[in-house]
């Protein structure tokens, strides 16, 4: 059973607007939330984190939301680039992640429109 | 220089083959992880190597068999695979959890392509 979802396997975007791609997740016992980015023939790379501390933490374009009563996270990209193209991993982890490793979603793959 | 490097990034074998993995990471990282990527699913935790030592098995079938012979280096063995072995192997890296400011974030090579005939 999965513990980390995502639900959209692509998303499509115009250019210049906001992308949303969400995950949710089952393990109450997760306490931190990134983002990884992929492009292809490329490993992943992390983008941005959440603690469950928080409820939103924003870098640039970029913002995390996490909703813990949900078990529901978005991360909002705005305004969409066309290099923002790439596939984008949802991971959850227990007690800051590091040895245990990170659970990850399946991945939703992003497309910018011109 | 990158911060993980996995060689080679292309690997064909049968099934009778035994080849190997390799990943090296500049990053003075203390944990090193393997994942597995198959097409549609999600990215499988197979190895945690922390402090070199293994903390994670995760029920993987024995004929994959990890090596850490230091902080820096891992080895994935590959012995009598299967064609559904075929995937995409990413190495990662980390500080272990319980050093003070470790922040989970894991940092990947660009993978091993793997195709078992």
């Amino acid at each position: 059973d999965q513990q980390v979802k995502q639900n959209s396997p692509s998303l499509s975007v115009q250019e210049g607007r906001i992308s949303i791609l969400n995950c949710d997740y089952t393990n109450s016992m997760f306490d931190y939330f990134l983002w990884y980015k992929k492009y292809p023939a490329e490993g992943p790379t992390f983008l941005i984190s959440i603690s469950s501390i928080k409820d939103k933490n924003e870098d640039g374009r970029f913002t995390v939301f996490l909703n813990k009563s949900a078990k529901h996270l978005s991360l909002h990209i705005v305004p969409s680039q066309p290099g923002d193209s790439a596939v984008y991993f949802c991971a959850a982890s227990v007690s800051g992640g590091g040895a245990d490793g990170l659970t990850f979603g399946k991945g939703t793959h992003l497309i910018i429109q011109p | 220089e990158t911060g993980v490097t996995q060689t080679p990034r292309h690997l064909v074998m049968g099934m009778t083959n035994k080849k190997s993995l390799k990943c090296e990471q500049h990053l003075g990282h203390n944990a090193m992880y393997w994942y597995k990527q198959s097409a549609k699913k999600p990215l499988e935790l197979m190895f945690v190597y922390s402090l070199e030592e293994r903390v994670e098995n995760n029920s993987v079938p024995s004929r994959f068999s990890p090596e850490c012979p230091n902080s820096s280096h891992l080895f994935l063995h590959l012995h009598t695979l299967q064609p559904e072995d075929s995937a995409l192997y990413l190495c990662a890296s980390s500080q272990a959890h319980r050093l003070a400011g470790a922040t989970g974030e894991l940092f990947f090579g660009e993978g091993s392509r793997l195709t078992v005939l």
